[in-house]
Parts: C-alpha cells; structure tokens; sequence
C-alpha cells in the first residue's frame, strides 16, 4: 500500500538555526498537510496546500514557517529560525481530491529537537 | 470554530472486554466524524469515518463507532478488546462540504492490560 514518507526522522538542531522537514506524500494525492504534536499533547495543524499554493494555514504558522512542493514529488516545511519552543513532532500527510471527506495518510514524522 | 473533546486521557480495560474511547465535538452544519489510531513513534492511521447515513460506522481491526447527532457524541469502541490495541486514539472532526482542515481531540490513551 502507498504512505507517505518522511525524512529524517529525527533532526537536532541548534536554536536559531533553519530546518528543511521533507514529506513524499502519495502519488496520486493532491491535497497536502503539515501537523505537529509537541510531546504528550494534541496534534495541531499548520497548513494545507493544493494547487501549488497554501490553502489554509493556523495561527502557529507565522513568517518563520514556510513550505514548498519544489519538484512535483516532494513537499517541505522550513523554519527560518528555530525556536525552543519549535521542538516536537511534525507530520506530513495528504489526501485525494474530493469532498474533504477522504482521510489523510500521515507519515511516520519527524522528531525536531531544538536545542 | 471546530473543536473535539475527549474526556478521558487514559482508558484501561483488560483483554476480551469491550472498550470506549468517548468523543463529542462541536461543528457549524453537519460534521464530517474521524478516528485515528497512533502506535508509538509512527504517524496517525485512519480508523473509521462517519460521513452520512447509517450511524454506526465499521472500520479497521474490529472498531466501530456510533454518531449520535442529539448528543453530539462519536464514541468508538470494540466489543473485545486486544492487547495490540493498545495505542493512542484520536477523533477528529471538519464541517460538511468544507475545505477547512480537521481538528483533533487530545487523544486518549488505550490500555488493554493481558
């Protein structure tokens, strides 16, 4: 069965510095997610994409934050400069076209630490 | 806005007994009802969705969930329960025929003790 895949999925970093998360979401999906899960908590959203361009994005993600579909396959979520407070877990997920009633399939995530 | 509650962080219950992980939530219009289940280090897999029609929804592995419009409620459950079921289970849910993404609840922890 197709899924998604992530990489790396665990990335240490020093504070301050900029984060590429990379997502290949599956082939035939087009609509496409960034969520995190700080440790023990909920997961939040953070932004949609379809059609090249950003969709709906949440309060979370400010101007640090940006993503990109840069070749076709790939999907990424940068952080200009991180913070702390950015450590937890981000997922990538994504889902066919439809009535927003078909599920997401969520990659397995990665561990940002930010130390 | 959109919101889920689950009221209950942990749940436990002993092998071959039936299980509930309780979700409610709040929606404008009608709602479109999601459980995923999250294993340890890995992303979220989607269990069972509640679109429209009959109210009690099967999905993967033996769960099923009930929509209950009056009480708001999308309680999932499994009539025995399994010591791999234990996981952590979230509901999630977005408005009918929008484009806003979901909203998940906090998660309720499952164990299911031998």
């Amino acid at each position: 069965e197709p899924e998604v895949t992530q990489t790396p999925s665990h990335q240490v970093t020093q504070m301050g510095q900029e984060v590429i998360l990379r997502c290949v979401p599956i082939s035939n999906h087009l609509y496409f997610y960034w969520y995190r899960q700080i440790l023990g908590q909920k997961v939040e959203f953070l932004v949609s994409f379809y059609n090249n361009e950003i969709s709906e994005k949440s309060e979370i993600f400010d101007d640090q934050f940006s993503v990109e579909r840069p070749d076709g396959s790939n999907f990424t979520l940068k952080i200009r400069s991180t913070k702390l407070e950015d450590s937890a877990m981000y997922f990538c997920a994504s889902r066919v076209m439809g009535q927003g009633d078909s599920p997401l399939h969520f990659g397995n995530g990665t561990r940002l630490t930010v130390t | 806005a959109q919101s889920v509650a689950q009221p209950e962080d942990q749940v436990n219950v002993a092998e071959g007994n039936p299980l509930t992980v309780k979700c409610t939530y709040s929606v404008s219009g009608n709602p479109y009802l999601f459980w995923y289940v999250q294993y340890p280090n890995r992303g979220l897999q989607f269990l069972l969705k509640y679109i429209t029609g009959d109210n009690l929804v099967k999905g993967s592995y033996g769960f099923e969930a009930e929509f209950n419009k009056s009480q708001t409620s999308f309680h999932l459950k499994k009539p025995s329960a399994l010591v791999s079921d234990s996981a952590l289970y979230f509901c999630a849910v977005k408005p009918t025929g929008s484009a806003r993404q979901l909203t998940f609840g906090s998660g309720t922890q499952l164990t299911v003790l031998p």
